[in-house]
């Protein structure tokens, strides 16, 4: 079945390390998308991607940092700039980025830090 | 920029019962597009409908509709014969057309009660 698959569900930081979280899809999206969630917040965007190779800064890109080297993977590495990375991050993939179908989301990561 | 409010927090339902939930949003464009989606306990995000803002016709699927004010900006959701896996955050969400930034309210978390 198609879909996005996020990795790893649970992860764990400790203070002044990088950490990477891993979204890949198979649906063939062109666009992909990296949100946090945090409670009474809704999601927020982080980053997102058009195409391959190609990636903007969504409304709180500070302390983040993404590739997209090949079309089915996004990549998003957390770093120690990032003052308080404790959230739920979830990705998410449609299928061109002028797409008015809504998105498909993976299960998330639940990163916290120690 | 675009803002989506929800303005309940926690709601709660008997099984069974018909449940509505709230949603506005501010713009000044005159075409978009709004989602509902789901989050159940496993985290995954599931787009439960979607409007267009040019259409009339307010949009069902199944057990679900939407009550589309597009003068007052309101978006409500109206769940019937609510069933135990409902029980779940619900987002609204806001889309410009043919532009990839979703924008999504602070959510509803709804229980269903036996």
């Amino acid at each position: 079945d198609g879909g996005i698959t996020q990795s790893p569900k649970y992860l764990f930081r400790k203070e002044g390390q990088n950490v990477t979280l891993s979204c890949e899809q198979n649906l063939n999206h062109d666009a992909m998308y990296w949100y946090r969630q945090d409670p009474g917040q809704g999601l927020r965007l982080i980053y997102y991607s058009q195409i391959v190779n190609d990636f903007q800064k969504g409304d709180i890109a500070e302390g983040y940092s993404v590739s997209r080297e090949k079309k089915e993977s996004f990549p998003l590495t957390v770093t120690s700039a990032q003052k308080n990375p404790t959230a739920f991050y979830l990705c998410a993939s449609s299928i061109r980025a002028d797409s008015n179908y809504g998105y498909t989301f993976g299960s998330g990561t639940r990163l916290t830090v120690v | 920029a675009q803002t989506v409010t929800q303005s309940q927090p926690e709601m709660s339902v008997q099984e069974a019962e018909t449940v509505t939930l709230s949603c506005t949003y501010d713009t000044s464009e005159s075409n978009y597009y709004l989602f509902w989606y789901k989050q159940p306990p496993s985290r995954q995000m599931i787009l439960v409908i979607r409007q267009e803002a040019y259409k009339q016709q307010n949009a069902t699927e199944n057990r679900f509709s939407v009550n589309f004010q597009k003068a007052a900006k309101s978006f409500s959701l109206k769940i019937s014969d609510s069933q135990l896996g409902d029980t779940a955050m619900y987002f609204c969400a806001f889309m410009k057309p043919y532009n990839n930034d979703m924008r999504f309210g602070a959510g509803t978390r709804l229980t269903v009660k036996p």
